[in-house]
């Protein structure tokens, strides 16, 4: 499976807007990037995910880079409620090892009020 | 939708002892996984099922680790017998179809002393 690279950690203000990188360089033609995130003391949850095109939904917004070597997930407004772990995944919807998501280290986002 | 049901949400056993964790997934999904997370591995795949037939069950540490799904609204994951460095907390998730996104339970933390 193709790699992400997340940073470790990363510190945002409260009501302000959080940008959440992820780089993955050696991504297929066929491989989606999902976000997942982990708020504390419980399980992963969907946040969103994509293609090629940047997408929207009520939780967050996707960029992704026009070579799909990167994306970054954004958070327009950032609650105390969105400090959790952020996911970055490759997920290969080719239908050879489709079924699961390998979950990384993960972005660390910690919220100030 | 009362989304992905584990039991128990705790459990502390002393070593040697049977441990078997619960999941009642979303009804109507037909693929369940088992993942396990620790502080020094993150968040593991163990084994992961399709319309209650173990697809994939590389994951799984050894022979003292074994998972059945009965029927398609529940599933076990059995530890016997059970050591201290099997303790974890230990997530089922649930997806409907191959491309879904994964709704995971709340955990199983277990505690082997």
């Amino acid at each position: 499976d193709a790699k992400t690279t997340q940073p470790n950690s990363m510190e945002s203000n409260e009501e302000e807007p959080v940008h959440l990188p992820c780089n993955h360089s050696t991504i297929s033609g066929t491989d989606y990037i999902h976000w997942y995130r982990q708020l504390p003391s419980q399980g992963p949850e969907y946040v969103i995910h994509g293609l090629t095109s940047n997408v929207n939904n009520r939780m967050a917004s996707l960029a992704i880079a026009e070579d799909r070597k990167s994306s970054t997930l954004i958070l327009h407004r950032a609650t105390l409620r969105d400090a959790a772990v952020y996911y970055c995944i490759l997920r290969d919807n080719s239908g050879a090892g489709s079924y699961q998501l390998t979950f990384g280290k993960g972005t660390k986002l910690s919220v100030i009020p | 939708d009362a989304g992905v049901i584990q039991s128990p949400r705790h459990e502390v056993t002393e070593m040697g002892q049977e441990v078997t964790l619960r999941c009642k997934p979303i009804s109507g999904h037909n693929s369940l996984f088992w993942y396990r997370q620790t502080m020094m591995r993150g968040l593991e795949l163990l084994i992961y099922f399709n319309n209650n037939v173990p697809i994939d069950d590389s994951g799984m540490p050894e022979d003292r680790f074994s998972a059945k799904m009965p029927n398609a609204s529940f599933s076990t994951l059995k530890i016997q017998p059970s050591e201290p460095r099997d303790s974890a907390v230990y997530f089922c998730a649930s997806r409907s179809g191959s491309y879904g996104e994964l709704f995971f339970g709340e955990g199983s933390r277990l505690t082997v002393l």
